[in-house]
């Protein structure tokens, strides 16, 4: 099993460029998040999606939205980005609530840089 | 609300010594708790869970964590640190309030074992 994989694992971008960050996981786990890292402040949640077909904002949405593709894909779109956008990405998933299992499992991130 | 809290930036041990880094919660109801290690230009991977029982939680690579209600406390412990136990730990509690989807990650404590 691949586990949680994450395309691309760098990027660079202009201000005001879109991507969209890619998500895949083979564990068949029902959630999958988004969360961005910035130096001292941790893991920030952008969006989650508690079972494929639903998806809600996390704590930092703003400038980002989400698609739950299917079971085992979840991706992350920059419409427009900004500098403050730049950050390490994490995409993680967990059989939360169906198994009793809370862990998540990480990928191993995108640096993005929006110049 | 749900929170965690790691009081110190950094921990430094000698190789050999035992390690504890430190983490707080305060959650409403009974509280899901985890540690998680990153070590550089890697996601971060599960150490060990508390959900109910036992106070003292043993969990991957020689890491254990006690369970402390009174004092809302889930300290992580190693009686003997390695240099390769150098990394970015991470404690986090599970997010009861939105069904327990979520969860909230605390800043982070950088571990520096020394040979």
């Amino acid at each position: 099993n691949a586990g949680v994989t994450q395309t691309p694992k760098f990027q660079v971008l202009k201000t005001g460029q879109s991507m969209t960050l890619q998500c895949a996981q083979d564990m068949n786990h029902n959630s999958m998040y988004w969360y961005r890292q910035d130096p001292g402040m941790g893991l920030r949640l952008i969006y989650y999606s508690a079972s494929e077909g639903t998806t809600d904002k996390g704590e930092v949405p703003n400038g980002y939205n989400v698609s739950r593709l299917n079971k085992r894909e979840f991706s992350l779109r920059l419409e427009s980005a900004a500098p403050s956008q730049t950050s390490v990405y994490f995409c993680a998933s967990s059989d939360a609530v169906a198994s009793g299992r809370y862990e998540q499992f990480f990928g191993p991130g995108t640096r993005l840089t929006v110049l | 609300a749900q929170s965690v809290a790691q009081p110190e930036d950094q921990v430094n041990v000698a190789e050999g010594n035992p390690l504890t880094v430190k983490c707080t919660y305060s959650v409403s109801g009974n509280p899901y708790l985890f540690w998680y290690v990153q070590y550089p230009n890697r996601g971060l991977q599960f150490l060990l869970k508390y959900i109910t029982g036992d106070n003292l939680v043993k969990g991957s690579y020689g890491f254990e964590a006690e369970f402390n209600k009174s004092q809302t406390s889930f300290h992580l412990k190693k009686p003997s640190a390695l240099v390769s136990d150098s990394a970015l730990y991470f404690c986090a509690v599970r997010d009861s309030a939105t069904g327990g989807f979520k969860t909230i990650f605390g800043a982070g404590t950088r571990l520096f074992v020394k040979a």
